[in-house]
């Protein structure tokens, strides 16, 4: 079965830019999204499979995807950006990475 | 505004089953492939299970292919999820979600099953 790998976590500085990998054989090839879950809350996409954000989602959140490797770009990384982050891969199935803890410190 | 609320969750006994269910709002529901994903205590999440807008396609992770079955009426705007043959391992918070073009959205709040005995 199709696996997708990312760090278990990751630590950012205020105003920093945090970068979350997804790493999966020919990922690039796959539509590959990402969601922010925090405390208690339900997950939230904020990247679309086309390297899109949604509605309501800040600028600062950016992405790319392609060979191996996606990667989920927070520019000037707040507080409030503290939070579990997931990448999905989309084909027949859907498969989530493990999942990244994002610490702003 | 598009809502997702999910019922149906609660104890069960291992080798039990329980059927959830996810009554959506605020959008045509009949134009939407839906999706079912959970997450276990303190772990990631896990999708489990969509089905097409017609509801005539349907893919499920092999974790729950041949014990779990999803279903959507579309005259009711729901969505349903039956689950049989229950372990300690479909403990979870399970998610409705709609899945669009630019992935999937919005999440219902869930609704927690614990199978125990």
């Amino acid at each position: 079965s199709y696996e997708l790998t990312q760090p278990p976590s990751v630590s950012v500085s205020p105003g920093q830019t945090a970068s979350i990998t997804c790493s999966g054989d020919k990922l690039g090839d796959k539509y590959a999204c990402w969601y922010q879950q925090k405390p208690g809350q339900s997950p939230v996409l904020v990247l679309s499979q086309y390297n899109k954000r949604p509605s309501g989602i800040p600028e600062r959140f950016s992405g790319s995807n392609s060979g191996n490797t996606a990667t989920l770009t927070i520019s000037g990384t707040q507080a409030v950006d503290e939070a579990d982050y997931y990448c999905q891969a989309w084909d027949s199935t859907r498969v989530f990475g493990g999942g990244t803890k994002l610490t702003v410190l | 505004q598009v809502q997702l609320v999910e019922s149906g969750g609660g104890l069960v006994k291992p080798g039990g089953s329980l059927r959830l269910s996810c009554a959506a709002s605020g959008f045509t529901f009949s134009d939407y492939y839906m999706s079912w994903t959970r997450q276990a205590p303190g772990k990631g999440l896990e999708w489990v299970s969509y089905i097409s807008s017609s509801g005539g396609t349907k893919y499920y992770a092999d974790s729950v292919k041949g014990r779990f079955t999803i279903s959507r009426d579309n005259a009711k705007n729901s969505l349903y999820l039956q689950m049989n043959s229950l372990g300690a391992e479909d403990t979870a918070m399970y998610y409705c979600a709609r899945d669009t073009e630019m992935g999937t959205l919005p999440w219902g709040q869930g609704t927690l099953v614990t199978v125990s005995s």
